[in-house]
């Protein structure tokens, strides 16, 4: 069965970095687009990131462009979001989301989060 | 941007009647891309709608999705008790970026 977890969230100072990490299992990894979507506390939910099957392309919620970068390693089954220059208002739950099988941005698998807070 | 507006925020509906959940785009989706999830406390969202109206594997029949343009619905029919939940719509006809809706919570009356 698909299972994406995700790990590397915590707590982090504003300006600091940290690397998420979302190991996926139970279907062929590099064929499927991954994204990051995020869920301020007690908010609804916010797309963040996408990344081609192959890693050439990526995509950006304006809000993180510059600070927030998406890649994969197809070889260890493995999604990643290294967040730079974070701030309290990325402070969320963030989930590694599979693209769907029929071939559109719509999401048919989540993780079940990582909690990265962003406070002094 | 695509900025999806879901109302009500919050729906109370009996066990066994029917919710009706509207989602209204800011801009024509004339590719008919938008979907409906399920999220329930604690969980990460479930897919159950995509492209308006075609359900999603293993999601039961009483959940159905309508509309075009920029006005969207979602159905539940019979509500059981594991319906009770928030509901986000989500657009995927332009992007980046795709956007959700704020979301409404279908709460027991």
């Amino acid at each position: 069965q698909v299972q994406l977890v995700e790990s590397g969230g915590g707590v982090v100072q504003p300006g600091r970095s940290l690397r998420l990490s979302c190991a996926a299992s139970g279907f062929t990894f590099s064929n499927y687009g991954m994204n990051w979507v995020r869920q301020a506390p007690g908010k609804g939910l916010e797309w963040v990131a996408v990344i081609s099957y192959d890693g050439g392309n990526q995509y950006y919620l304006d809000s993180v462009k510059g600070r927030f970068s998406i890649s994969r390693d197809n070889s260890k089954n493995t999604l990643y979001l290294q967040m730079n220059s974070l701030r309290p208002e990325d402070t969320a739950v963030y989930y590694c989301a599979k693209d769907s099988s029929i071939g559109a941005r719509t999401f048919d698998y989540w993780g079940q989060g990582t909690l990265v807070t962003v406070s002094s | 941007e695509i900025v999806l507006t879901q109302s009500p925020a919050t729906l109370s509906v009996s066990p066994g009647e029917t919710a009706t959940l509207s989602c209204r785009a800011s801009q024509i989706l004339n590719r008919g891309y938008l979907a409906w999830y399920q999220q329930k406390p604690g969980q990460a969202p479930r897919l159950l709608i995509y492209g308006v109206s075609t359900r999603a594997t293993g999601i039961p029949a009483r959940f159905s999705g309508s509309g075009s343009g920029t006005e969207f619905t979602l159905t539940i029919s019979s509500l059981q008790s594991e319906d009770f939940a928030v509901y986000y719509c989500q657009q995927y006809n332009n992007w980046p970026p795709v956007t959700f809706g704020g979301g409404t919570k279908v709460e027991i009356k």
